[in-house]
C-alpha cells in the first residue's frame, strides 16, 4: 500500500525565515509526488510535483521540494517566509496506474509570523 | 484552459433531508473524477472517483452516493444526511492517463447539516 507522513501538525516561522514543510512516504515502486496549498475555505491548489531527473522541483510562488529517495522523503522549503504563505498544506503520492486517486497526507498548517 | 465548478457554495440542511452536490468541468473531455470530504480543516477523506460515465468507485461505506450521468458532469447524492456527513466536500479531476497526472480541485462546498 502507499502513503504519505506529514509528522507536523503546525509549522510556525517568522517572515523573512527560510521554511520547511515535512513529507515522507511508503510505496512499493516508484513515487510520484505532488504537493498543494489550501487557502481557509478555498479547493487545494497544485504547487509542484515530482516524475523524475533532477531531485529539486520547483513549482508555484518561490516554494520548492527535494526528493531524497534515501531517507523516503520529499520535504517543501521557500527560502524566505511571506506572511501570506500560511495556509495549509498537503502532500500526496502515486505509484499505481493513472486511474487511481491520489493519496494525501493529513495536511500541515503552516504560520508565517510578521 | 480547463476549469471545474462546484455548486452551491454552501449548503445548510436538516438532519435526515435529502443531498445533491454537483461538480462540472469545462474545456476537457474524459477527464477522471473524484469527490472528497474535509472534516475541520484538515485531512482529506476519498469518497468516490470515476473514470467514465457511469463508472464509480466507491472508497468507503457510507450515507453517500456519487452518479456520472455526462462526461463532465458528477453529481454526489444522499438520500438522508446525517449530522457526520457536516464538511467540507471537494471536487477533483485529471486528464491525463498516467500516474504522473495532476489532480485539480475545485472551490468546494461547504455543508453544515443540523
Amino acid at each position: 500500500a502507499q502513503s504519505v507522513a506529514q509528522p507536523e501538525d503546525q509549522v510556525n516561522v517568522a517572515e523573512g525565515n527560510p521554511l520547511t514543510v515535512k513529507c515522507t512516504y511508503s510505496v512499493s515502486g516508484n513515487p510520484y509526488l505532488f504537493w498543494y496549498v489550501q487557502y481557509p475555505n478555498r479547493g487545494l491548489q497544485f504547487l509542484l510535483k515530482y516524475i523524475t531527473g533532477d531531485n529539486l522541483v520547483k513549482g508555484s510562488y518561490g516554494f520548492e521540494a527535494e526528493f531524497n529517495k534515501s531517507q523516503t522523503s520529499f520535504h517543501l522549503k521557500k527560502p524566505s517566509a511571506l506572511v501570506s504563505d500560511s495556509a495549509l498544506y498537503f502532500c500526496a503520492v502515486r505509484v499505481l496506474s493513472g486511474n487511481t486517486p491520489l493519496v494525501f497526507g493529513k495536511g500541515t498548517r503552516l504560520s508565517v509570523i510578521a | 484552459s480547463q476549469t471545474i465548478h462546484q455548486w452551491p457554495a454552501t449548503l445548510v440542511q436538516p438532519v435526515g433531508s435529502p443531498l445533491s452536490l454537483e461538480c462540472t468541468v469545462e474545456g476537457t473531455s474524459n477527464p477522471n473524477l473524484y469527490w472528497y470530504r474535509q472534516a475541520a480543516g484538515r485531512g482529506l477523506q476519498l469518497l468516490f472517483y470515476s473514470v467514465g460515465i457511469g463508472q464509480i468507485s466507491s472508497e468507503v461505506p457510507q450515507n453517500l452516493s456519487a452518479s456520472r450521468p455526462q462526461d463532465r458532469q458528477f453529481i454526489l447524492s444522499s438520500k438522508k444526511l446525517l449530522l457526520s456527513d457536516s464538511g467540507f466536500y471537494l471536487c477533483a479531476w485529471s486528464v491525463l492517463r498516467g500516474s504522473t497526472d495532476t489532480q485539480y480541485f475545485g472551490p468546494g462546498t461547504r455543508l453544515t447539516v443540523l
